[in-house]
């Protein structure tokens, strides 16, 4: 299994909902990372995890709230989210500490109403 | 401050050559150049890394200069489905801090 898995594709939530995205590779990567990317922009480094420890966070507002449960999952709560954060939701793991590149998933499009 | 780069946009024809150039003078002797390319609303696919040597896949080409301030990817024959925006990133390999530069978005043309 060469591949990243993120579900949902698609999401549509409200201001006041609370929902995951989930990420999911059986590589043996033990880095996984979580980026956003909006509109014809590049995606930009939210969080990152070594070993199932969060080990770089980029000022992320806590309204998302980055889990690592397990080697294989890494998921991302979002809470109370604003329209402003509708964007491409895309996971990405590698081998740690190598020069290896990363793998990324399909992405989550997320749309806040 | 951006580590990388490249022209915001190019065309190449289809069955030609596409070299995509990428600037990188302030480049780190602990620094690999890597090249990921992301075709539409997809996530972004690795291509191709190198540290200081001249690399090839199946993929493409890098080349790196010798002062190891610019690099080159060399897609040997594009194709239609080769369109998409590549990214030029330079980062320490032991580091997980992958960051992305605007990229370079190749339309290839029939």
């Amino acid at each position: 299994d060469t591949e990243v898995t993120q579900t949902p594709k698609h999401l549509v939530m409200g201001m006041t909902n609370k929902k995951s995205l989930k990420c999911e590779q059986h590589m043996g990567h033990r880095a996984m990372y979580w980026y956003k990317q909006k509109a014809k922009k590049p995606p930009e480094l939210m969080f990152v995890y070594s070993y199932e420890k969060l080990s770089i966070n980029e000022s992320v507002p806590s309204r998302f709230s980055p889990e690592c449960p397990n080697s294989s999952l890494l998921n991302l709560h979002l809470h109370a989210l604003q329209p402003e954060d509708s964007a491409l939701y895309l996971c990405a793991s590698s081998q740690e500490g190598t020069e290896a590149g990363y793998t990324f998933g399909s992405g989550t499009r997320l749309t806040v109403v | 401050d951006a580590k990388t780069t490249q022209p915001p946009s190019m065309d190449c024809a289809e069955g030609r050559a596409a070299n995509l150039p990428c600037n990188h003078s302030t480049i780190s002797g602990n620094e690999y150049v890597y090249w990921y390319r992301q075709i539409h609303s997809q996530g972004p696919q690795y291509i191709i890394h190198g540290l200081k040597n001249n690399e090839t896949n199946e993929m493409a080409s890098l080349i790196i200069t010798e002062d190891r301030k610019s690099s080159t990817l060399i897609l040997p024959h594009a194709t239609l489905r080769d369109t998409a925006v590549y990214y030029c990133i330079v980062r320490v390999a032991i580091l997980n801090d992958m960051r992305f530069g605007a990229g370079t978005r190749l339309t290839v043309k029939p």
